[in-house]
Order: C-alpha cells, then structure tokens, then sequence
C-alpha cells in the first residue's frame, strides 16, 4: 500500500488567487496523478507527473491553469491559478504500485 | 476509447437486505477492473480488484464482484448490508499489462443504506 498526505485539507480562497497543494508520499514512487472531483461527480484525471520530467495534461486541462511541479520521487504540488467559482473540487493526488492506485485525502477547495 | 458506465446513481436498500450496484465497461485492449468507496468526507479506499485469475474476487468487509468478460461487466454484490456501507462507490478500470497505468472512473453509485 501507499500513505500520501494532502496539504492543505481544506481552503477557501477568493476568485483571482492561487493555490498551491501539496502532496507527500511515504516512499519513493515514478508516477503521481493530481485528479479533479467536482461536486457530486466522478474524478477526472488532470495530469500524470513523472520525476524529472514536464508533467503530461490531459485534454482539458493546462499547464498555465495547473501547473505542476514534481522536485523529487515522494513529493509533488499543484497549483490552482487565477481561480474561480468552477474550480470547486476536491483535488486529489494519487500514486501506482503495482498496478493499484493509492489515493490521497483529498483537498477540498472553495473558491468565493 | 475507454469507458466505464455505472447505470445507477443511487441505490437507496434496508439495512440486512442483498444489493448489487452495476458496472459495465468497454475497451478494445484488456482491462484490470478495480472498485473505490468513499465514504462522506472522505478520500477513496480500493475496496477489490480484479487483475488476473479467478473471476471472482472478494474484499474483507463482505463485497464481492465477479468479471464477466462476455458481459464486459464487473458488478459488485453484498448480501447482507449493514448501515455503515453507506458511501459512494466507483468502479474503474486501467489497461492491461501491456498498457498505461491511467484509470478511467465510471460516475460513480450513491449507496445508501436505510434502518
């Protein structure tokens, strides 16, 4: 299995603003994935982080909007800009091991 | 393309009574098939998966589900629910072993349990 933790659990921001979650995973691992679970929805995939690499987005999102840094093999953020009402969710990191994915807890964020 | 249809957005059940929450997929290469709970206020547990071998798979907590590979199926069934099964469940499913390791998630089922 996988301990991730999520920084922070929750916030509530003003539209405009940015911010920055950060998710930490007790051993090293090559993949993180930052999904997106809006309000009564499933989870959407945002974008696969590898080490060392530029962070690959899936349709739909992008690099200005949610970029993505990954410093190191147990440790990954990604950053909410210019935010607004829509971008309410739960932001959620996860890592592979094996061929299971291991979920964080979440960050829920409110933007006003 | 991959996908993951979950018909049933909410299956409201008695607490003792059997429940089946459906998942159905579709994929032109071979799929591992996994289930998630997440339950209120919390982040997603894999609840089973199904990989290889047997059809049938079984979690700790009494939930099993089988894959149908004619059916491109993969329901999960408990007979006996208890109140705290009251959560959200997601079915999804990742390629094979040749593939990536994303998951697609299907919409996701609302169970709740009633006393």
């Amino acid at each position: 299995s996988a301990v991730i933790s999520q920084k922070p659990s929750r916030d509530i921001c003003q539209r405009g603003t940015s911010l920055t979650i950060q998710c930490q995973v007790d051993s090293q691992v090559t993949m993180m994935f930052w999904y997106r679970q809006q309000p009564g929805q499933s989870l959407t995939l945002i974008a696969t982080a590898n080490q060392g690499s530029e962070a690959t987005y899936e349709s739909g999102f992008v690099i200005d909007k949610f970029p993505i840094s990954r410093p190191n093999l147990t440790f990954s953020t990604l950053t909410v800009s210019n935010m607004s009402p829509e971008d309410s969710s739960i932001y959620l990191c996860s890592v592979v091991r094996g061929r299971e994915q291991y979920f964080g807890p979440g960050t829920r964020l409110t933007v006003t | 393309a991959q996908s993951v249809t979950q018909l049933d957005s909410q299956v409201p059940v008695f607490e003792e009574a059997p429940v089946e929450l459906r998942c159905n997929y579709s994929s032109s290469v071979s799929v591992y098939l996994f289930w998630y709970v997440q339950y209120p206020n919390q982040g997603l547990q894999l609840l089973l998966k199904y990989l290889s071998g047997s059809t049938l798979v079984e979690s700790i907590n009494g939930f099993e589900a089988e894959f149908n590979k004619s059916q491109t199926s993969f329901h999960l069934r408990k007979p006996s629910v208890h109140i705290s099964d009251t959560a959200e469940y997601f079915c999804a499913i990742s390629q094979g072993a040749s593939g990536t390791y994303k998951y697609i998630f299907g919409t996701g089922t609302r169970l709740k349990v009633l006393a």
